[in-house]
């Protein structure tokens, strides 16, 4: 298995509600990335996890919490989300957490909050 | 930190033509250079990288040059054909650092028939 997979592909949120975003992939790597991407944005650095323990918190608001549950899974939980936090939310992978590898990306959950 | 800038914003070139984008980079500390190809609607894919101990790399119809001095490496498309078609995103990263990827702002390229 050669793929980055993410659910939902699209969510609608209301501000007050929770909600989760999934990311799962089996090769093997032990980096995973959260970004968000704005329409003609290039992707926006959010969370790196490096064995499974958070390496890089890029100042994201609290109202996004991420979760490494193993080596194969990464979760994105939201709560509170405003308008503009709608986007598409892309997980990424690579081989370690050391940087210079291939960032292998999944294809995005488009969430747009109202 | 680093900063990758990329230019131009948007290319049209006619379909068999080449096609060319460049990015210029301010930390001499990087030394992994990513390109990014992404559909509309689809997710970035890796089309080619380049380490600062090459000067050029090729893969068919791609090829990145960097010029670590100047800081500046470019996108070399031969042959331009519809599916081309895409923004193209550079980016940079420090090997043995961390795992972030700086991003350019991308390059929007419409292949004219």
């Amino acid at each position: 298995d050669t793929e980055v997979t993410q659910t939902p592909k699209h969510l609608v949120m209301g501000m007050t509600n929770k909600k989760s975003l999934k990311c799962e992939q089996h090769m093997g790597h032990r980096a995973m990335y959260w970004y968000k991407q704005k329409a003609k944005k290039p992707p926006e650095l959010m969370f790196v996890y490096s064995y499974e323990k958070l390496s890089i918190n890029e100042s994201v608001p609290s109202r996004f919490s991420p979760e490494c549950p193993n080596s194969s899974l990464l979760n994105l939980h939201l709560h509170a989300l405003q308008p503009e936090d709608s986007a598409l939310y892309l997980c990424a992978s690579s081989h370690t957490g050391t940087g210079g590898n291939e960032q292998f990306f999944g294809p995005g959950t488009r969430l747009t909050v109202l | 930190g680093e900063n990758v800038e990329q230019h131009p914003s948007t290319l049209s070139v006619q379909e068999g033509d080449s096609a060319v984008i460049k990015c210029t980079y301010s930390d001499s500390a990087s030394n992994y250079f990513p390109w990014y190809k992404q559909e509309l609607g689809k997710r970035p894919q890796l089309i080619i990288d380049i380490r600062s101990n090459v000067g050029e790399k090729k893969d068919q119809r791609i090829a990145v040059t960097l010029n670590k001095t100047a800081k500046h490496f470019s996108l070399h498309i031969t042959e331009t054909q519809p599916e081309d078609s895409a923004v193209y995103f550079c980016a940079a990263s420090t090997m043995g650092r961390d795992d972030k990827i700086i991003f350019g702002k991308g390059t929007r390229l419409h292949i004219l028939p």
